[in-house]
């Protein structure tokens, strides 16, 4: 079984620009989750999908960023216009069920940006 | 808000030493407590969590809801258990809550 994929494993671009992070959950997995970690600091939540809808988005940091999950397949996270604090490898997760046995998280390799 | 805590950024053990890793949370409530590890190039992935009382290539962690406490134990560390630990809470109460809050880690370093 594929675990979850991220697309590109490495990002660099400069100030202003827009970057797009693509998330594949594990098949059948409803639950999709986006973390990230910035230099120095813990991993953070961002947003949860449950399906295509936003469950929690609390964590997302400002309007810059945009997350969609069209279909409830795969997920994209946008970044429009990339600011260098962005900077940060930023992690998708999914999980089977919320609550009970199955509530176990299964994490992609990550997306390490770069903003210059 | 919930928050968890890992005092220690770096842990070095001598192979065969005994390692505990640890976690303390703070939350009023009934948490689930996780361990992630993340091995050299490899992803983040769950080494054991609370509810199932399991004990995972010899580690152990025992909830002490008194302490808010969740270490990880191994009484005899390998150089293969080398990695970055994170300890993560899920406050699993329904809508909202099941993101993880994750400690900043702990890089573990076994010495031969």
């Amino acid at each position: 079984e594929a675990g979850v994929t991220q697309f590109p494993s490495h990002s660099v671009i400069e100030k202003g620009q827009t970057v797009t992070l693509r998330c594949d959950p594990i098949s059948g997995h409803d639950n999709l989750y986006w973390y990230r970690r910035v230099m120095g600091k813990e991993i953070k939540f961002l947003l949860h999908f449950v399906k295509e809808s936003k469950q929690d988005e609390s964590g997302m940091p400002n309007n810059r960023f945009l997350a969609e999950r069209t279909g409830g397949t795969y997920s994209t996270l946008k970044v429009q216009p990339a600011e260098l604090e962005d900077s940060g490898v930023y992690f998708c997760a999914s999980s089977q069920e919320v609550g009970g046995a199955k509530n176990i998280q299964y994490f992609g390799a990550g997306t390490r940006l770069s903003v210059l | 808000a919930q928050r968890v805590t890992q005092p220690e950024k770096l842990l070095s053990v001598f192979k065969g030493a005994p390692v505990e890793l640890k976690c303390n949370y703070s939350y009023s409530g009934s948490p689930e407590l996780f361990w992630y590890v993340q091995y050299s190039r490899q992803r983040l992935q769950l080494l054991l969590r609370h509810i199932s009382r399991e004990s995972i290539k010899g580690f152990t962690a025992d909830l002490n809801k008194g302490e808010t406490s969740f270490h990880l134990k191994k009484p005899f560390a390998q150089e293969e258990d080398s990695a970055m630990y994170y300890c993560a809470l899920s406050l699993n109460s329904g809508g909202s809550n099941y993101k993880l809050t994750f400690g900043k880690g702990t890089l573990l370093t076994v010495n031969p």
